[in-house]
This record gives C-alpha cells, structure tokens and sequence, in this order.
C-alpha cells in the first residue's frame, strides 16, 4: 500500500529557532501535498496544500512567511516553522495524494506525524 | 466555507453496536470521508461515501444522505481497540485541489 513517512517524529526546540519536517511518499509520486496542524484533543485544521515545482497555497489564517514550504520534487515536501514560539507546539501531520490514482475516493494519505514541542 | 458537526464523545460497551453521525455544509461538496486516529497518531481511512446509501466494510458502514448533507458511520461488535477518535471529513472541489476538511472528531471509548 501507498506509505508516507514523516521526519522527525518529534522535536523539541527552543523559542525562537526554526525546525524543518520533512514528508515523502515512498512508493508513489505525489505531486499534491498537504499540511495539517492539531491541537490537543481538536481536529485537523488545514494549513497549506503544497504543490510540487509551485508555491504552495495557505489556508486562511496561516502565515506563509512563519510557515515555509518547499515542494522541490514528486516525493518530498518540507514544512519549516520559523521562529518558533511555545504557541507553535502542535501535532503536524502531513497527507500526499498519489498521482497515478487522481480522481479515486481514497487516493490521499497521511504520514504518521511530527510532535513539535516549543520551550 | 465548510462547516462540520460531529458530537464530541460517545461511550459504548464492548460487542454492541454504536452510530456516530457527521453533518456538513459545503459549497462543493465531493465526497465524504471517514477516518480512524488513535491518539498521537495519524489518521487512517475507513470509508469513502460520494453517492447516497450504505457503504459496507466488515465491521464498519457508513451512509451518506446528501440532500441533508448528512452522515453516520456504524460499528459493529465493538472492541476495546475501536476506542479511538473517529473523524468526519470532506472533500470540496471548490477549493482548487480537492482538499479534505475534517469536523471535531468524535471520541469513542468502549466499555467493557
């Protein structure tokens, strides 16, 4: 079946510092990514959808200069938070859709997500 | 916009049966989506409701009204493994690339 990795799992930083999570598919190309962001005990809020080769288009809300995304090939999209802040702290999941099954119920999956931790 | 409405906890005991139902309003409405998130980790794919009617899969159905913008997702012989969030979600082509907007989730502990 169709696997989405995530790097890291979790990390702890300090204020202030950026921390970079990276999301590939690993045995399909995605030329559709998304990012999630949840809270404890809340839902998925979408952040962005990054698109490979193109800017990545943000959600409503989303700052795209704290939140930098980077696209550069069929399998891999980064997320950079930037000056983080404990308010950051959240649970980021990242989906990428298969680009051979377009148009298919359940063509979009999820990677098992990054713990970011802001002290 | 999207606006979803799931209840936010449910309780059940462990063998019976346990509804737990999704409404929505959206503007392009192309799909709907049932996910299984068990805590601190991702989401993963239950169903897939685009037409009316009931969804078989095992242990687990779903069904899809869209004239009320309306939906549940019915578990059978339930486990104690099934205590999880479960997540409503859908999918609007009018946003450009498709893109799934999950309701609250619905927190279901089974009892024994």
């Amino acid at each position: 079946g169709a696997v989405v990795s995530q790097h890291p799992s979790w990390v702890i930083c300090k204020s202030g510092t950026s921390v970079k999570i990276e999301c590939r598919s690993l045995d399909f190309q995605a030329t559709t990514m998304f990012w999630y962001r949840q809270f404890p005990k809340q839902s998925l809020m979408l952040m962005a959808t990054s698109n490979e080769g193109s800017k990545a288009t943000y959600e409503q809300g989303v700052e795209k200069d704290k939140f930098l995304i980077n696209h550069a090939s069929l399998t891999l999209s980064t997320l950079t938070v930037t000056s983080a802040h404990p308010e950051d702290s959240s649970f980021y999941i990242c989906s990428a859709r298969d680009s051979g099954r377009a148009g298919i119920g359940y063509e979009q999956y999820f990677g098992p997500g990054t713990r970011l931790t802001v002290t | 916009g999207q606006n979803i409405d799931q209840p936010t906890e449910m309780t059940a005991t462990e063998g019976a049966i346990v509804q737990i139902n999704c409404t929505y309003q959206t503007s392009g409405f192309n799909g709907l989506f049932w996910y299984q998130q068990h805590a601190g980790e991702a989401p993963t794919f239950l169903s897939y409701n685009v037409l009316d009617g009931l969804e078989e899969k095992g242990r687990f159905s779903s069904f899809l009204s869209r004239s009320k913008g309306y939906s549940y997702l019915l578990l059978k012989e339930l486990q104690m493994k099934d205590s999880a969030s479960y997540l409503c979600a859908v999918r609007d082509f009018q946003t450009g690339a498709n893109n799934l907007f999950f309701g609250t989730g619905t927190r279901l502990t089974v009892i024994p």
